[in-house]
């Protein structure tokens, strides 16, 4: 089952605003994953974070790792209609399979 | 390279038949999961299967839901007496390892999913 937060649930946002999300979680994780879900799509792997404190972009994306390994968070600058979807954060604790957040729906009003 | 594949992407059945899913992962992936998302939601895990182990099937909501996972490579989900509740989209999953064996090595590429509907 899922064991991590994700938030907010859902954003509705204008065209050109920047975008924050975050998960966070009681114990800590070796890896952090952000995917991407279009309407009738599975989930695209969109940034991989597998060392505490690391930052990585991707495009308008950036996302990192949190020092205490127990949190991760996803900006999108300048968001444009293409960035609809929903966002899902999903972590590796060191001993079980990964977990899953239940998604940020984000909405971009042109 | 070819991703992760899924058929039917749609499929319509009557309350109590039963239905098979099937997923093509991505060839070299050793791990292989399937979910279930019901509209609007995150991901529930169903089983997942690494190599030749045996599968974990923890995630199964019941009896009528079985997988396998035949030579290591493709993997069929089968629900049997199909109801209402089943309808969903279900997800299947592959990766290279499943424990920790570098970067990258427990990423899960998606396949794009198959819609069931249970009249």
């Amino acid at each position: 089952g899922q064991q991590l937060n994700q938030s907010p649930q859902s954003m509705f946002i204008q065209e050109g605003e920047d975008v924050s999300m975050n998960c966070t979680s009681s114990s800590i994780f070796n890896t952090w994953l952000w995917y991407k879900q279009d309407p009738g799509e599975g989930p695209v792997l969109l940034i991989a974070l597998y060392k505490a404190g690391e930052l990585t972009s991707n495009g308008r994306l950036t996302a990192q790792f949190g020092i205490t390994r127990k949190d991760s968070f996803l900006n999108i600058s300048a968001s444009i209609p293409s960035d609809v979807g929903i966002y899902f954060c999903a972590g590796h604790p060191p001993s079980n399979d990964m977990r899953f957040g239940a998604g940020t729906r984000l909405t971009v009003k042109p | 390279g070819a991703g992760v594949s899924q058929s039917p992407s749609n499929k319509v059945t009557e309350k109590g038949k039963d239905v098979e899913l099937r997923c093509d992962p991505i060839s070299g992936h050793t791990a292989l999961y399937w979910y279930r998302q019901s509209l609007g939601q995150g991901l529930e895990f169903l089983i997942y299967f690494q190599g030749n182990s045996a599968p974990d099937k923890s995630g199964l909501p019941s009896d009528r839901f079985s997988a396998e996972r035949t030579g290591g490579s493709v993997s069929t989900l089968t629900i049997q007496r199909t109801q209402q509740e089943d309808s969903a989209v279900y997800l299947c999953a592959s990766s290279p390892l499943r424990a920790s064996g570098g970067p990258g090595a427990d990423t899960q590429y998606f396949g794009p999913g198959t819609r069931l509907t249970v009249l």
